[in-house]
């Protein structure tokens, strides 16, 4: 049974960086293929792709983000980190992680992460 | 990478077919078989409901299908049901190497 969890602080300043945890089980990003994937929601707002690490530690980002996020994963904790520096009001949203497969040719989002609420205020 | 553009909503009687448009560019939704659709209720995470243009998950029911020409996927639900109520967002692979998502459509049971 495939299950991600999402993890971090429900409040940071403007500013500040976030650094939030996605924590996996029923598949591992040893094996090749998976991947794990960051997509937020501001509140009542459309969905946006984030960033996505491979197996392989291939690493891949918004081009709008690409300057602000880092992502990266600890195989052994079945964790993959996500950071995005200097936090703005507008970056308010529920952050969700996801699994896709990009390794077996399938570009989609099959197991999703409940997600957590980031709210950026002073 | 600009948000693919859905309709902000759609609405059908019970029992109706809808069609729910999601249109790219050759860089991503016309240059790849790899769109998807996801349907997300209120306070809810999303869930696939059409992968690869047409391809449903186990579960899903058969009333939900997708279709594609040129720059322009659809998702199409048919006999619609109260628990259809929901927004739906398309997605695609893009040339970037990155993903994209629709701008989202609000389905409306009448």
């Amino acid at each position: 049974q495939v299950t991600l969890r999402e993890s971090g602080p429900a409040l940071v300043k403007p500013t500040q960086t976030l650094t939030l945890t996605c924590t996996f089980s029923g598949f591992s990003l040893s094996t090749g293929g998976m991947c794990v994937t960051w997509i937020r929601q501001p509140p009542g707002k459309a969905l946006e792709w984030l960033a996505r690490i491979d197996w392989d530690d291939d690493k891949y980002y918004s081009t709008s983000l690409k300057t602000r996020l880092t992502i990266s994963k600890d195989t052994s904790k079945n964790q993959v980190v996500l950071t995005m520096t200097n936090m703005d009001p507008v970056d308010t949203a529920t952050y969700y992680c996801a699994r896709i497969r990009v390794g077996y040719g399938d570009y989609f989002f099959d197991f999703w992460g409940q997600g957590t609420l980031v709210t950026v205020s002073s | 990478q600009s948000a693919l553009t859905q309709p902000a909503s759609v609405s059908g009687s019970p029992g109706q077919s809808i069609t729910i448009s999601c249109t790219g560019t050759s860089s991503d939704v016309g240059g790849y078989k790899y769109v998807s659709w996801y349907q997300q209720h209120p306070g809810k995470a999303p869930k696939l409901m059409i992968y690869d243009v047409s391809n449903r998950p186990s579960g899903v029911s058969n009333r939900f299908s997708g279709s594609k020409s040129g720059n322009t996927a659809s998702l199409t639900i048919s006999g619609l049901q109260a628990e259809d109520e929901a927004d739906y967002y398309c997605s695609s692979y893009t040339s970037s190497i990155t993903h994209v998502f629709g701008t989202g459509t609000k389905v409306t049971v009448l």
